[in-house]
C-alpha cells in the first residue's frame, strides 16, 4: 500500500497567490494531521481532523484552512500566501485523534517568494 | 506553556552506544514518542511510552520517568545508517503531540 501520498513535491509561490497542499492515505485512518516543520523548530501543528466531516484548529493555523469531506483526503489551502510560510509540510495520519502511532506523508517544500 | 527539551547535536562512534535525552512540561501526558527522521525524509516511528519505565526494541530501547518528566532514546550498536534526527513528542490533554526540535545525531567511523 502507498500510504499516504502528498502533493507537490515541491513548489515555489509568489507572495500572495494561493495554493492548495495535497494529502491522500489508504490505510483508512480516522485521523489526519498537518505539520510544519522549520529549521530549529519542532514540528508545528497547523490543523487536524479526528474524523471525517470535522476538522481543528493547531498550534499555528493562521492563514491556512482544511477541510475533511471523507476518510482518506486532507487538503491544506493558503488562501494568500507569505513568505512566513516558506517551510516543509507534513502530513500525517491515525487510526484515532487519541495516543496513537502517526503515519507522516513524505513532505511538501514550499518556498514562497 | 508547554516545552520539551533535547540537546541539538550529539556526535557518536560506529558501534558505540548513545543515549539521547528529552524533558518535558506538558498540560497533561498521554504518552511519549520517539521519532528517526533522515534529512530530507519524513519521520518514522521508533518508540511509544506511557508507563515508567524501559521498553526495548532491538538496538533501540526507550525510558521513561513521569515524575521526573524525562525520557532518554538509547541506540546500541550503533550504525552509519542511524546518523539522522530523533524527535521526542508528548500527547497532551487533549492529545495533541507536541514536538521537540529534534537532535541531530552523528555517527563517525
Amino acid at each position: 500500500t502507498a500510504g499516504i501520498t502528498q502533493a507537490p513535491t515541491s513548489q515555489i509561490l509568489a507572495a500572495g497567490r494561493s495554493m492548495t497542499l495535497r494529502c491522500t492515505q489508504d490505510m483508512r485512518h480516522n485521523a489526519m494531521y498537518w505539520y510544519r516543520q522549520d529549521l530549529g523548530l519542532g514540528l508545528r501543528l497547523i490543523h487536524y481532523s479526528n474524523t471525517a466531516g470535522t476538522t481543528g484548529k493547531g498550534e499555528v493555523p493562521d492563514g491556512y484552512s482544511v477541510s475533511r469531506a471523507n476518510t482518506d483526503d486532507f487538503p491544506l489551502t493558503l488562501a494568500s500566501a507569505v513568505p512566513s510560510q516558506t517551510s516543509v509540510y507534513f502530513c500525517a495520519s491515525s487510526e484515532t485523534g487519541l495516543a496513537d502511532t502517526q503515519y507522516f506523508g513524505p513532505g511538501t517544500r514550499l518556498t514562497v517568494l | 506553556g508547554q516545552n520539551i527539551d533535547q540537546p541539538t547535536e550529539m556526535t557518536a562512534t560506529e558501534g558505540a552506544i548513545v543515549q539521547i535525552n528529552c524533558t518535558y512540561q506538558t498540560s497533561g501526558f498521554n504518552g511519549l514518542f520517539w521519532y528517526q527522521q533522515h534529512a530530507g525524509e519524513a519521520p518514522t516511528f521508533l518508540s511509544y511510552n506511557v508507563l515508567d519505565g524501559l521498553e526495548e526494541k532491538g538496538r533501540f530501547s526507550s525510558f521513561l520517568s513521569r515524575s521526573k518528566g524525562y525520557s532518554y532514546l538509547l541506540l546500541k550498536e550503533l550504525q552509519m545508517k542511524d546518523s539522522a534526527s530523533y524527535l521526542c513528542a508528548v500527547s497532551d490533554s487533549n492529545y495533541q503531540l507536541i514536538w521537540g526540535a529534534g537532535t541531530k545525531l552523528i555517527i563517525k567511523p
